[in-house]
């Protein structure tokens, strides 16, 4: 199974300023076929289903606000939230698609400092 | 709009077994694999299975194999999760969610749909 490494666990940032999770496999996620790697990442707010944010590792969900943005390929990825807002409190999770069994990276608890 | 509905969670024992319905609408659901992912309380995200468009190929994660089966009907738009010889380590939120269909390709990928969970309590 690939395993999927988030890091940090925890996060606390003053509003209006910039966060950043890491999310890291342990194996490429790269998917030839078209090039892309197949890293998502949601975002869950409390009692509620996650909620996609980001596809193939960098391409925005339909309504997600632009100051989040993916970066990376191959094992190592990053979302970034710039200029945080209070309604981006939230845990979030990458997960490969690359192939079964699908896996979560262990969430990042993001709080307002 | 898209929709899927969980249901059929419950308060069991440990050992008893207990059966998941994800019922759906807004999509043509013969088109698509269902995956199930659970969230025990508090922790995250994992996924228990798949069960392909017309139900002959599923998978499990390592956790539920042998223990968990998937199922469909499509003419009810309808999935399912039978979970047998449950412990108290299966106690969490079941969601079914629905992958992105690339229809120039047939390949299906991330999910882009989730339902909003059902919860199943083994305790004893």
């Amino acid at each position: 199974d690939i395993v999927m490494t988030q890091s940090p666990d925890s996060l606390a940032v003053s509003l209006g300023e910039r966060a950043t999770i890491n999310c890291r496999s342990n194996q490429s996620v790269f998917f030839r076929s078209n090039n892309k790697d197949c890293l998502a990442w949601y975002q869950q707010k409390a009692g509620q289903p996650p909620k996609l944010v980001l596809v193939w590792a960098s391409s925005r969900e339909a309504g997600i606000p632009d100051r989040f943005s993916g970066s990376g390929s191959g094992t190592d990825f990053t979302l970034t939230i710039t200029s945080l807002q209070a309604e981006d409190v939230a845990v979030y999770y990458c997960l490969q698609y690359f192939t079964l069994p699908y896996t979560f990276g262990q969430g990042t608890k993001l709080e307002i400092k | 709009q898209v929709n899927l509905v969980e249901s059929g969670g419950n308060v069991v024992q440990p050992g008893e077994s207990l059966t998941l319905s994800c019922l759906t609408s807004g999509f043509t659901l013969k088109n698509y694999f269902i995956h199930w992912v659970r969230q025990a309380p508090g922790k995250g995200l994992e996924w228990v299975a798949v069960v392909s468009h017309d139900g002959k190929e599923t998978h499990y994660a390592a956790s539920v194999q042998g223990r968990f089966s998937v199922s469909r009907d499509n003419s009810k738009n309808t999935l399912y999760l039978q979970m047998d010889r449950l412990t108290t380590d299966d106690t969490a939120f079941y969601y079914c969610a629905r992958p992105f269909f690339d229809t120039l390709t047939g390949f299906q990928y991330y999910f882009d749909h989730w339902g909003r969970g059902t919860l199943v309590t083994v305790s004893s």
